[in-house]
C-alpha cells in the first residue's frame, strides 16, 4: 500500500530537549515536504526537498532542520524545541516537482512542547 | 505572494443538504487548484483538482470549477452525508513554483447531522 508514515503520532516534551520526527514514503517520490497546521492558519510549509541531498526552506523554517540522505526518508529535527512549536505536523510526498501533481500526506504528528 | 481564502466556518448541515464552501485565490498566472479533505485523526487526502481555467474537478459527488475570471474554486455537493464530516482545505500550486509548493486556505470544518 502506498503510504507516507510519520512517527511518533503524539509527543509531549519539554523546552530545549532535542527531538526528531521521522517521515518515510514507499512510493519512490522525489519531492517531500513538511508542514505545520495551526488553527485558523491552515497548513504552512516548513521545509521541502526536491531529491536526495537537496533541501530548502519553506515559509516558516525557523527552529527546524531537515535532512534527506535517502530518497524515502525526510526527518524533521527540532534542535531546541520551544512552546511556539506546539502544533500538528504533516509530512507529504509527491511524484516529481510539478505544480499539478497531488501530494500524499502522512497521518500527522501532534507535538506539545511544555 | 500567492494566497488562498476560504469561507469562514464551521459549517453545520443536515444530511442531504446542499453544500457550498467558497474559495478564492490570489496568484500570478495560472495556478493548479486543489481541494483536500482531512477526516478526524488522519492526514490530508486529495479530493479533487483542476489544472486550467474552466476545468471541473469531481470526486465522490463533490465538484469544483476553476474560474479564472473570478479567481475562485468553490466546492459543492448536492447531498451531503454524515460521513462527509471533515475539514476541507482549498490549496493552490503556483505556475511559477517549480517545486510543487502548496499554499493552503485556513480550512473549513464541516459537520453533517443525521
Amino acid at each position: 500500500e502506498a503510504q507516507v508514515t510519520q512517527n511518533p503520532r503524539y509527543l509531549i516534551t519539554v523546552t530545549g530537549k532535542k527531538l526528531t520526527v521521522t517521515c518515510s514514503q514507499n512510493m519512490n517520490h522525489e519531492y517531500m515536504s513538511w508542514y505545520r497546521q495551526d488553527p485558523g492558519l491552515g497548513l504552512r510549509q516548513i521545509y521541502y526537498s526536491m531529491n536526495v541531498e537537496v533541501t530548502d526552506k519553506g515559509d516558516v523554517p525557523e527552529g527546524y532542520k531537515v535532512s534527506r540522505k535517502e530518497k524515502r526518508n525526510f526527518p524533521l529535527i527540532l534542535e531546541s524545541p520551544s512552546p511556539n512549536q506546539t502544533s500538528l505536523y504533516f509530512c507529504a510526498s509527491q511524484q516529481g516537482s510539478g505544480g499539478n501533481q497531488p501530494q500524499h500526506f502522512g497521518d500527522g504528528t501532534r507535538l506539545s512542547i511544555l | 505572494g500567492d494566497s488562498v481564502t476560504q469561507m469562514e466556518g464551521p459549517v453545520t448541515l443536515s444530511e442531504e443538504a446542499f453544500l457550498t464552501i467558497n474559495c478564492t485565490y490570489t496568484a500570478t498566472g495560472y495556478p493548479s487548484l486543489f481541494w483536500y479533505v482531512q477526516y478526524p485523526g488522519e492526514g490530508l487526502q486529495l479530493l479533487l483538482k483542476a489544472t486550467k481555467a474552466d476545468d471541473k474537478g469531481s470526486n465522490k459527488g463533490f465538484e469544483a470549477t476553476y474560474r479564472k475570471e473570478t479567481t475562485s474554486f468553490h466546492l459543492e455537493k448536492g447531498s451531503v452525508q454524515v460521513s462527509d464530516s471533515a475539514v476541507y482545505f482549498c490549496a493552490l500550486s503556483g505556475p511559477g513554483t517549480s517545486y510543487g509548493k502548496l499554499t493552503f486556505g485556513q480550512g473549513t470544518i464541516l459537520t453533517v447531522h443525521p
